[in-house]
C-alpha cells in the first residue's frame, strides 16, 4: 500500500481567492493523480502529475483552473484559482502502485463561501 | 468511453443480513476492476481487486466480488454486515479505450446497516 498525507485536511475560502493543496507519499512514485469528489457524487478525474513534464488534464479541467505541480517523486501540489462555490468539493490525490492499484489520500475538504 | 453503473445508490440493510452491491462496466475488451470503501468524513481504501486469474475475488472485512464478463459485471458481496460496514461503497475499473493508467469510477452506492 501507500501512506498519503494532505494538507489542509479542510478549509473554508471566501469566493475568489486561490488554495494550495499539497500531498505527500511516503515513497517514490512515478504516477500521481488528483480527483474531485462534489458533494454527494462520485469522484471525478482531475489530472495526472508524472514527475518531470506537465500534468495532463481531463475534459473539462483547464490547467489556469487547477494548476499542478510535480517537484519530485514524493509530493505534489494542487491549486484551485479564482474559487467560486461550486468548486466546495473534496479533493483527493491518489498514486498508482504495482498491480495498477491506486491508494488514496484522506482528502482535503474545502468550502468556498 | 468506458463507464461504469452502480445501479443502487442506496442499499438498507439490517445487522447480520448478506448483502449484494451490484456494478457493470461498459468495456468489451480487458479490464481491471476495483471495489473501494469511503466511510465518513474519510477517504478512500482499497476493498478488493480483479486484474486476472480467478473469477471469485476476495478481500479485506469479508468481503468477496465475482468477476463475470459475460455479463460484464463486478458485484460485491458479504454474507454478515456488521453495523460498522455503513459506508459509501465505489466500484471503480481502468483499462479498455482509457487505458490501464486512470480509474473510472461508478456513482457509488450507500449501504445503510441497522440494528
Amino acid at each position: 500500500s501507500a501512506v498519503i498525507s494532505q494538507k489542509p485536511s479542510r478549509d473554508i475560502c471566501q469566493r475568489g481567492t486561490s488554495l494550495t493543496i499539497q500531498c505527500q507519499v511516503d515513497s517514490q512514485v512515478t504516477m500521481m493523480f488528483w480527483y474531485r469528489q462534489q458533494p454527494g457524487q462520485s469522484l471525478t478525474l482531475i489530472a495526472t502529475a508524472n514527475q518531470g513534464s506537465e500534468a495532463t488534464y481531463e475534459s473539462g479541467f483547464v490547467i489556469d483552473k487547477f494548476p499542478i505541480s510535480r517537484p519530485n517523486l514524493t509530493f505534489s501540489t494542487l491549486t484551485v484559482s479564482n474559487m467560486s462555490p461550486e468548486d466546495s468539493s473534496i479533493y483527493l490525490c491518489s498514486v498508482r502502485r504495482q498491480g495498477n492499484e491506486q491508494y488514496f489520500g484522506p482528502g482535503t475538504r474545502l468550502t468556498v463561501t | 468511453a468506458q463507464s461504469v453503473t452502480q445501479l443502487d445508490s442506496q442499499v438498507p440493510v439490517f445487522e447480520e443480513a448478506p448483502v449484494e452491491l451490484r456494478c457493470n462496466y461498459s468495456s468489451s475488451v480487458s479490464v481491471y476492476l476495483f471495489w473501494y470503501v469511503q466511510y465518513p468524513n474519510q477517504g478512500l481504501q482499497l476493498l478488493l481487486k480483479y486484474l486476472s486469474g480467478s473469477t471469485l475475488v476476495k478481500g479485506i472485512n469479508g468481503f468477496e466480488a465475482e468477476f463475470n464478463k459475460s455479463q460484464t459485471s463486478f458485484h460485491l458481496r458479504k454474507p454478515s454486515v456488521h453495523i460498522s460496514d455503513t459506508a459509501e461503497y465505489f466500484c471503480a475499473v481502468s483499462g479498455g479505450n482509457t487505458g490501464f493508467q486512470k480509474l473510472v469510477f461508478g456513482t457509488g452506492t450507500r449501504l445503510l446497516v441497522s440494528p
